[in-house]
């Protein structure tokens, strides 16, 4: 079992670009959560999807975030015209369920720089 | 939406030593409480989680809840310098909200 898996690692955008941060969970996990971590703000919850199903996205900035789950073995958060603000750690964290109290398994993270 | 606030900031204890971290979060309702720990450069892995009142020994960790005063605690005996990360604390039902960590440096 590899553990959740992110990609790219680093991501260095200028201002006003795009970026497309990647998520692959645990097989057979069918919850899947996105985080934003800095150093200010701490660890701030985005979006969940429940059996690919968006089920909340009240932490996701409304304008230029959005996240996908087309199949159960990836995720993805794309963020558009990129800001310096949006320069932060985004984690990607799995579960088995999330109609119970279940441990989340959290990826190494993808940090993402906006020049 | 669910409050955390984890004392202290930061803890620094010499190798041997008990280390004690402290969370109080405002929803008395929130059914997970839990402690991840977290290295440099890493996702926040889970250590130990309580739902029901009173205590929990896992190993060298102890984790007390009173839920009436909104307050977990979380006790690692004999610490080592491995122990040296950001411990989180983390609450909530559906979605859970973390506090901002209690960096802990274990001196050798």
């Amino acid at each position: 079992n590899a553990g959740v898996i992110q990609t790219p690692r680093h991501k260095v955008t200028g201002k006003g670009q795009e970026a497309t941060l990647w998520c692959e969970p645990i097989s057979g996990h069918s919850a899947v959560f996105w985080y934003r971590q800095t150093i200010v703000q701490g660890l701030e919850f985005l979006t969940y999807f429940r059996n690919q199903a968006p089920i909340d996205d009240s932490g996701m900035p409304k304008e230029r975030f959005s996240a996908q789950m087309p199949n159960q073995s990836h995720s993805t958060l794309k963020i558009q015209s990129t800001q310096p603000q949006d320069s932060a750690v985004y984690l990607c964290a799995s579960s088995r369920d999330r109609s119970s109290a279940e441990t989340l398994y959290f990826g190494s993270g993808t940090r993402l720089t906006v020049l | 939406q669910e409050k955390v606030q984890q004392s202290p900031e930061s803890l620094i204890v010499p190798e041997g030593a008990m280390s004690s971290l402290n969370c109080t979060f405002s929803n008395s309702a929130s059914q997970s409480i839990w402690w991840y720990q977290q290295h440099p450069g890493k996702g926040p892995e889970a250590l130990i989680s309580i739902f029901s009142n009173g205590n929990k020994k896992e190993g060298r960790l102890t984790v007390y809840l009173n839920r009436a005063s909104l307050h977990v605690s979380l006790h690692i005996r004999d610490s080592q310098p491995s122990d040296s990360a950001v411990y989180l604390c983390a609450v909530g039902n559906n979605r859970i909200f973390f506090g901002d960590g209690t960096q802990l440096v274990v001196k050798p």
